[in-house]
């Protein structure tokens, strides 16, 4: 079956540094997604991003981060300075193009980013 | 901004009973998703539901739209220990332009003991 990869499982990284969290979503999916969860929390949507440029973002989405499809494959979440509180898990998720399919959002494993 | 309010947070009952959660908001959704998501792990889609009123049934699992679309509920049937784990609801807003972010809840702890 079909799956959302990402690579790596675990990031550390030190405070100011850039990191590049990689995914590979389903291979027919249309649209794509970063989230964050912080230990103990809610899952947090970060960004959206379809036809080649970001759909919608969040308040959490500031100028520290971007996304890029750099490849007919990759989908990738660079952070260019890592703060302390960027300590997370991070899900990409994708979903197909169509009314109800749309909604239907495919998770990733997860990176989980540890920033000393 | 849209908030999904799960109940109850945490929940333990003995194999073979029945439970359900709950999922509210004072939005309305143009869909509502359920997640299971285990340790260390992303959440996993179990179902979605979009029109108002639905009912979808997965195995023991009984999962129910409102009428108003802003609320949610699923039931477990004669719940087993593999049912053990973390249920998340989560809200899609569709705006037309492109798909919104899920707005998730906090989730529901639910151990099913032997």
């Amino acid at each position: 079956e079909p799956e959302v990869t990402q690579t790596p499982s675990h990031q550390v990284t030190q405070m100011g540094q850039e990191v590049i969290l990689r995914c590979v979503p389903i291979s027919n999916h249309l649209y794509f997604y970063w989230y964050r969860q912080i230990l103990g929390q809610k899952v947090e949507f970060l960004v959206s991003f379809y036809n080649n440029e970001i759909s919608e973002k969040s308040e959490i989405f500031d100028d520290q981060f971007s996304v890029e499809r750099p490849d007919g494959s990759n989908f990738t979440l660079k952070i260019r300075s890592t703060k302390l509180e960027d300590s997370a898990m991070y899900f990409c998720a994708s979903s197909e193009e169509g009314a109800r399919l749309l909604f239907e959002q495919y998770f990733g494993p997860g990176t989980r980013l540890t920033v000393t | 901004t849209q908030l999904l309010e799960q109940s109850p947070q945490f929940l333990s009952i003995q194999e073979g009973e029945n439970l359900t959660v709950y999922c509210n908001s004072s939005s309305v959704f143009s869909s509502l998703q359920w997640y299971r998501q285990e340790p260390g792990e992303g959440p996993v889609l179990l179902v979605t539901v979009v029109t108002g009123g639905e009912v979808k049934k997965l195995k023991r699992l009984t999962f129910q739209f409102g009428d108003a679309r802003k609320d949610s509920s699923l039931h477990i049937t004669a719940a087993q220990p593999g049912d053990t784990g973390l249920y998340l609801c989560a809200g899609a807003l569709y705006s037309g332009g492109g798909a919104d972010g899920l707005t998730f809840g906090k989730g529901t702890h639910l151990i099913i003991q032997p």
